[in-house]
């Protein structure tokens, strides 16, 4: 079983909808991360938490919105999607930034 | 440039037949150096990583791999494959100063036969 817990599993939405991907851990991690993967691609690094405060945004467009309102929890907010994010979205943790990081299974989004 | 090339994009392997997965890597300064495993459908699973002292590092599933700082190399290794590694293995790169990002390698995907 997976430490670190994403809902939900799976998301159909259409392009005007908004919607929320949540993650959680009670590892005492204090960096998390937000990662997007296509098939047969590896992760591709969207945002990183440290200590509650955004670190490092890799120009992810403004339709993609994220949040840590605690130590435990990520959330990523969604709206206006486009078809070309259809995909799967993992969230991360870790100690701290630059040690082992630690999966979710992932939400898959699939945009209508 | 910072690069992580894993060169097999698809290996197959008998059941019980030995198998060594190749990553190498660039890196400007001391790699920390992970392989994952991932399961369709699932999310990544750390196998084993190396940040400094014993080159060969033993991980979970009965994986291990070895650095050779020479060869720019951490190549994965497990002596008698079992059908339930099929899966898709990523080699990854990190360190002290890039603030929790990680290079990946594209991934090979194993296949076992029976």
């Amino acid at each position: 079983d997976t430490e670190v817990t994403q809902t939900p599993k799976h998301l159909v939405m259409g392009m005007t909808n908004k919607k929320s991907l949540k993650c959680e851990q009670h590892m005492g991690h204090r960096a998390m991360y937000w990662y997007k993967q296509k098939a047969k691609k590896p992760p591709e690094l969207m945002f990183v938490y440290s200590y509650e405060k955004l670190s490092i945004n890799e120009s992810v467009p403004s339709r993609f919105s994220p949040e840590c309102p605690n130590s435990s929890l990520l959330n990523l907010h969604l709206h206006a999607l486009q078809p070309e994010d259809s995909a799967l979205y993992l969230c991360a943790s870790s100690l701290a930034v630059s040690q082992p990081q630690h999966f979710g299974d992932g939400t898959r989004l699939s945009i209508l | 440039a910072q690069s992580v090339t894993q060169p097999d994009i698809h290996i197959t392997v008998s059941e019980g037949a030995s198998l060594e997965l190749r990553c190498n890597y660039s890196y400007g300064a001391t790699p920390y150096l992970f392989w994952y495993v991932q399961s369709p459908g699932q999310g990544l699973q750390l196998l084993l990583k190396y940040f400094s002292g014993d080159t060969l590092v033993q991980g979970i599933k009965g994986f291990e791999a070895e650095f050779k700082r020479s060869q720019s190399s951490f190549n994965l290794r497990k002596p008698s494959v079992h059908w339930s590694d099929a899966a898709e293995y990523f080699c990854a790169v990190g360190g002290d100063n890039q603030g929790g990002k990680l290079i990946f390698g594209q991934g090979t995907e194993l296949s076992v036969k029976p």
